[in-house]
């Protein structure tokens, strides 16, 4: 079956430092999301992604935040100086349509520890 | 804004059913959703449910939607000690920006 792979697993990082988190989804998949869940709270939404552009994004996404599709297969989230409540295990996703009822398909997560 | 409530932990024994419950507020929510986590792995779609139906079936697992009490459910029959997992609910009004309750933990006895 096919799935969204994602990288690193686990990364540890320093306040202040800039993280890529990357997501390779899956293959004839056009609409591309990233979620996060804090430890011990709800898996809550960042972005959607569609056709190069966000197409939603919530409160939590705001200017330390960027998305981009770099090339036809991956799907990069960027925190550009991280905190530490940005500490999360952040969930990438895709789907084939954008409406509700399309099937979205998580990834593993990336667990980002910022100290 | 919408909001997902769902108990918190459900203890039962091999080979008995479970039900895990889910409250929404938005009431214009079209589709409902069941994933599964186990641990260290990612979001697992187990099965959803569109809101002009009030039940679905899929093998072992049962999907129950109250809409007017805003309630759906997850009765999963005969579970096994590999069904322990947390399971999350969430729910969607358009667009597929979901909106997941906290996780019910289901802890299988053997």
């Amino acid at each position: 079956e096919p799935e969204v792979t994602q990288t690193p697993s686990h990364q540890v990082t320093q306040m202040g430092q800039e993280v890529i988190l990357r997501c390779v989804p899956i293959s004839n998949h056009l609409y591309f999301y990233w979620y996060r869940q804090i430890l011990g709270q709800k898996v809550e939404f960042l972005v959607s992604f569609y056709n190069n552009e966000i197409s939603e994004k919530s409160e939590i996404f705001d200017d330390q935040f960027s998305v981009e599709r770099p090339d036809g297969s991956n799907f990069t989230l960027k925190i550009r100086s991280t905190k530490l409540e940005d500490s999360a295990m952040y969930f990438c996703a895709s789907s084939e349509g954008g409406f509700s009822g399309n099937t979205i398909y998580f990834g593993e997560g990336s667990w980002l520890t910022v100290v | 804004g919408e909001d997902v409530e769902q108990s918190l932990f459900l203890s039962v024994r091999e080979g008995d059913s479970s039900v895990i419950n889910c409250t929404y507020t938005d009431s214009s929510s079209t589709y409902l959703y069941w994933y599964k986590q186990e641990p260290g792995a990612g979001l697992q779609l187990l099965t959803y449910i569109f809101s002009n139906m009030d039940m679905k079936q899929d093998q072992r697992l049962t999907v129950l939607l109250n809409k007017k009490d805003k309630h759906l459910s997850l009765r999963i029959a005969d579970t096994q000690t590999g069904d322990s997992a947390i399971y999350f609910c969430a729910e969607t009004t358009y667009g597929n920006k979901l909106v997941f309750g906290a996780g019910t933990i289901l802890r299988v006895k053997s």
